[in-house]
């Protein structure tokens, strides 16, 4: 069965740095462009950042919102998905879930990050 | 970005009763490779979100046909038959054919 587990989060403080992972499982991550999105508490869904895979030179794509300050990035060894994000602000307050598939086919449980003061 | 507009935001429906969901695009979802790439995902509460149907009218595995989708273009709808408790939680369409990809805000369906 395919299986998305996020890892990392936690509080941190406006203008500090964290990494967030993925671990991957049950599907060719190789093959697999992966996606980031976001929820704010009580808020909708927010597409964060995309990584697409080694033919296509793993391009990245990033929402207006994070570009400059959040950085995708992925290990096809070990089947894992990063987000690193710097200059955290209190709007980036939010449920990260690491998604697969061009049609968001699969999703992980979430990982909290909380920016604050 | 297309901006994707979901109507009601919030339903009260009694087990067994039929309800839908609309959501409009600003823009065609329909791609260069002729696929629209129109999603359906539930979000249970307390859980991440689990797609439902993809390109607008494909079941996932294990989703009852009591769920269907229909429409084109910018104009879709999401049909659930004979409600389940289990049914119950917040519905989101999402699109992945422009970049980038946006979900319409929500509709919370929640027993009467």
């Amino acid at each position: 069965a395919v299986q998305l587990v996020e890892s990392g989060g936690g509080l941190v403080q406006p203008k500090e740095s964290l990494k967030i992972s993925c671990a991957a499982s049950g599907f060719t991550f190789s093959n697999a462009a992966m996606y980031w999105v976001r929820q704010a508490p009580g808020k909708g869904l927010e597409w964060v950042a995309r990584i697409r895979t080694k033919p296509n030179n793993y391009a990245t794509y990033y929402a207006d919102s994070v570009k400059g300050r959040f950085t995708i990035s992925r290990d096809d060894s070990k089947s894992m998905v990063y987000l690193q994000m710097d200059n955290l602000k209190t709007e980036d307050t939010a449920m990260y879930y690491c998604t697969a598939g061009l049609g968001l086919d699969y999703w992980g449980q979430g990982v909290m990050v909380t920016v604050s003061s | 970005d297309v901006v994707m507009t979901q109507t009601p935001p919030s339903l009260s429906v009694a087990i067994g009763q039929s309800v839908s969901i609309s959501c409009k695009s600003s823009q065609s979802l329909v791609y260069s490779d002729g696929k629209t790439y129109l999603h359906w995902l539930l979000q249970s509460s307390g859980r991440s979100p689990k797609r439902l149907i993809y390109q607008v009218s494909n079941l996932d595995s294990g989703v009852p046909d009591r769920f269907s989708g229909t429409g084109s273009q910018k104009d879709f709808t999401l049909k659930i038959s004979r409600v389940e408790a289990k049914d119950l939680g917040v519905y989101y369409c999402a699109q992945t054919t422009h970049f980038p990809y946006t979900f319409g805000a929500g509709t919370k369906l929640e027993l009467k």
